[in-house]
């Protein structure tokens, strides 16, 4: 089955700075990649999400990689700000294999300093 | 549409007691995912369903679990007998099954047992 890793586990950088996490997959079927963001008290949200025919996606300051031969992908935010101060979680699903589950990654806690 | 509802919000329980957690995913939805979260493990999939019928239990820790899904409106997780170590956060997810898209989670129960 699909196994995701995720790093870091934890992240801080100063207000203004970038924020990368890293995932990696290990299922070649795996073809959808959603970055999920969770605040305290709640459940994951959707923040951005990328195609396996796709190898870049950008929505304002955020930003995800693909990289399909190597079976990593990445999340990117630029000029951090306190609200981004949240558990980061990369996945990865197979639309088309037999088994519609959405596997996470460990979470990436990001603090961001004033 | 509210979001996909999940109840009890917080459950506190002494070891050896029936425990039932309860969701009700967005209308139209086909999926439902039930979701573990602890600090040691992450987010893990205990199991889900496609269209009311269980698809894949492998994530279910052991028979103390337990979850069904009656209609397209309702599922519910059990754990009988409870134990300190099912203490935990408990999220629901629901999604289409056309196309591309994000899984969308509760608001999650967060389970005690003492």
């Amino acid at each position: 089955g699909e196994n995701v890793e995720q790093h870091p586990s934890t992240l801080s950088v100063q207000e203004g700075d970038s924020a990368v996490i890293k995932c990696t997959y290990s299922d070649s079927a795996s073809n959808y990649f959603p970055w999920y963001k969770q605040e305290l008290g709640k459940g994951p949200q959707l923040i951005i999400d990328i195609r396996s025919n796709v190898g870049e996606k950008k929505d304002q300051r955020i930003a995800v990689t693909l990289n399909k031969t190597a079976k990593h992908f990445s999340l990117h935010i630029t000029e951090t700000q306190p609200e981004d101060s949240a558990v980061y979680f990369c996945a990865a699903f197979g639309f088309y294999s037999s088994a519609s589950k959405i596997i996470f990654g460990s979470g990436t806690r990001l603090s961001i300093r004033p | 549409d509210a979001g996909v509802i999940q109840s009890p919000r917080h459950e506190v329980t002494e070891m050896g007691q029936e425990v039932t957690l309860r969701c009700k995913p967005i209308s139209g939805h086909d999926y439902l995912f039930w979701y573990r979260q602890t600090m040691m493990r992450g987010l893990e999939l205990l199991i889900y369903f496609n269209n009311n019928v269980p698809i894949d239990d492998s994530g279910m820790p052991e028979d103390r679990f337990s979850a069904k899904m009656p209609n397209a409106s309702f599922s519910t997780l059990k754990i009988q007998p409870s134990e300190p170590r099912d203490s935990a956060v408990y999220f629901c997810a629901s999604r289409t099954g056309t196309g591309y898209t994000e899984a969308f989670f509760g608001q999650g129960t967060r389970l005690t047992v003492v």
